[in-house]
């Protein structure tokens, strides 16, 4: 059974970059696809990007300039890179991995990692 | 960009009763080719991460109680949740994968009475 962990700093500064990882366990990131989505507090969920078992990405149009999505591995892991931060970036950021193939719904979801946004 | 819409936006449901969460999207999420709809649903309670219970609009994720069934083709979609149990009280989401960007709806928080 798959497992993934988030970790990352819980608090970001203003036009600063967060960096996430996911670590995942029992299954190799080459075999899937997998996915990052963000909730704001006491909100709904924000699909983020995509990434697929050869690296290839796709991202929300409207964070596509400042996202980067990538995998490692060495470490089995898969990261999230925001740049330019603001606090409307302020979110639970979960990754996720796609059930079936290039089918993107999530079977297995970490437990997310919270991320706060302020000076 | 479809935009998924969910009704109603909350729902107070007594033990036992039936729970009906409906989820449209502004354009076909069912692929001609495979006649298959790519919609799924989830399930988040308090503090956890969202919980797949349906795909493919109406197929069960393996583990998930028979009481929960999905119905619906084209736009509109339906989760329907009989004989409600307590332990189902959560905020239930929609979402298509038919096209990127992928999207969710806003969610249905799901109370009982």
């Amino acid at each position: 059974q798959v497992q993934l962990q988030e970790s990352g700093p819980g608090l970001v500064k203003p036009s600063e970059t967060l960096s996430l990882t996911c670590t995942v366990s029992g299954g190799s990131i080459t075999n899937y696809y997998w996915g990052w989505i963000r909730q704001p507090p006491g909100k709904g969920l924000e699909w983020i990007g995509t990434l697929s078992p050869t690296g290839s990405t796709n991202y929300i149009s409207s964070l596509t300039s400042r996202v980067t999505i990538s995998g490692d591995t060495s470490k089995n892991q898969v990261s999230l890179q925001l740049t330019s931060v603001t606090a409307a970036d302020s979110a639970m950021y979960y990754c996720a991995k796609v059930a079936v193939a290039a089918n993107i719904f999530f079977d297995f979801w970490g437990q997310g990692t919270l991320v706060t946004v302020s000076s | 960009d479809i935009v998924m819409t969910q009704s109603p936006d909350s729902l107070t449901v007594s033990l036992g009763e039936r729970a009906t969460i409906n989820c449209k999207s502004s354009e076909t999420v069912l692929y001609s080719s495979n006649n298959k709809n790519y919609l799924a649903w989830y399930q988040q309670k308090p503090g956890q991460p969202p919980k797949l219970l349906i795909y493919w609009a109406s197929t069960r994720e393996s583990g998930v109680p028979d009481r929960f069934s999905g119905s619906g083709s084209g736009t509109d979609f339906t989760l329907t949740i009989r004989s409600l149990q307590a332990e189902d009280v959560a905020v239930y989401y929609c979402q298509q994968y038919f096209s990127y960007p992928i999207t969710f709806g806003q969610g249905t928080r799901l109370e009982i009475k």
